[in-house]
């Protein structure tokens, strides 16, 4: 089976760095998705890892950890529009499987 | 280019009525998802289209949930009767093929059932 799990939600500093977690339990692995969602909003998508590393996209960036089944989103330089969900998400038999998602609070 | 467009935005029931919703695709996206998102929680994929046809619906409440994708465009999700539980953001995505590739989300139906 698969199984997703994030953190229920976090709070940040306006400016600071949050890493936002995720590991996973899927049968076979076809990469990793992160979303942005903001309340009353359609996710978005923002990230696609199927190799082992960081990838860095302006602030935000993704690693992924495929022995581990693990992966993080790193938002740097936080700002009060970044307050959303955080959706991870992991493609299996041809389908998204989503965590339940983080909900992220940047405070001034 | 156009995104997801689903209608409509909005819509409050009482149990037991009946209740449709409406997904245009992105033009040339093969493979289309509905997915029910409840408060707090991740999108569920209730139903995959591939063009016209069902790839995986193993997890739509199919008592009381059905969709179409008859021309392999647009799709529709009813709900016959609906239930209080069912009182959540209907989702409906498009990709250009199945794998691997990104997903592109409409703005969601959100659905009241008093």
């Amino acid at each position: 089976g698969q199984n997703i799990d994030q953190p229920t939600e976090m709070t940040a500093t306006e400016g600071a760095i949050v890493q936002i977690n995720c590991t996973y339990q899927t049968s076979g692995f076809n990469g990793l998705f992160w979303y942005q969602q903001h309340a009353g909003e359609a996710p978005t998508f923002l990230s696609y890892n199927v190799l082992d590393g960081l990838e860095e996209k302006g602030r935000f960036s993704s690693f992924l950890s495929r022995s581990k089944g693990y992966s993080y989103l790193l938002l740097k330089e936080l700002q009060m529009k970044d307050s959303a969900s955080y959706l991870c998400a992991v493609p299996t038999g041809g389908k998204l499987i989503f965590g339940q998602g983080t909900e992220l609070s940047v405070k001034p | 280019e156009a995104g997801v467009a689903q209608s409509p935005r909005y819509k409050i029931i009482e149990k037991r009525q009946s209740v449709a919703f409406w997904c245009n695709p992105i033009s040339g996206h093969a493979t289309l998802y509905w997915y029910q998102q409840i408060l707090g929680q991740g999108p569920k994929l209730l139903i995959q289209f591939q063009n016209n046809g069902v790839v995986d619906d193993s997890q739509l409440p199919k008592d009381r949930f059905s969709a179409e994708r008859l021309k392999g465009v647009d799709s529709t999700l009813k709900i016959q009767p609906a239930k209080l539980e069912d009182s959540a953001v209907y989702l409906c995505a498009s990709s250009l093929a199945s794998t691997g590739n990104e997903q592109f989300f409409g703005p969601g139906t959100r659905l009241t059932v008093l």
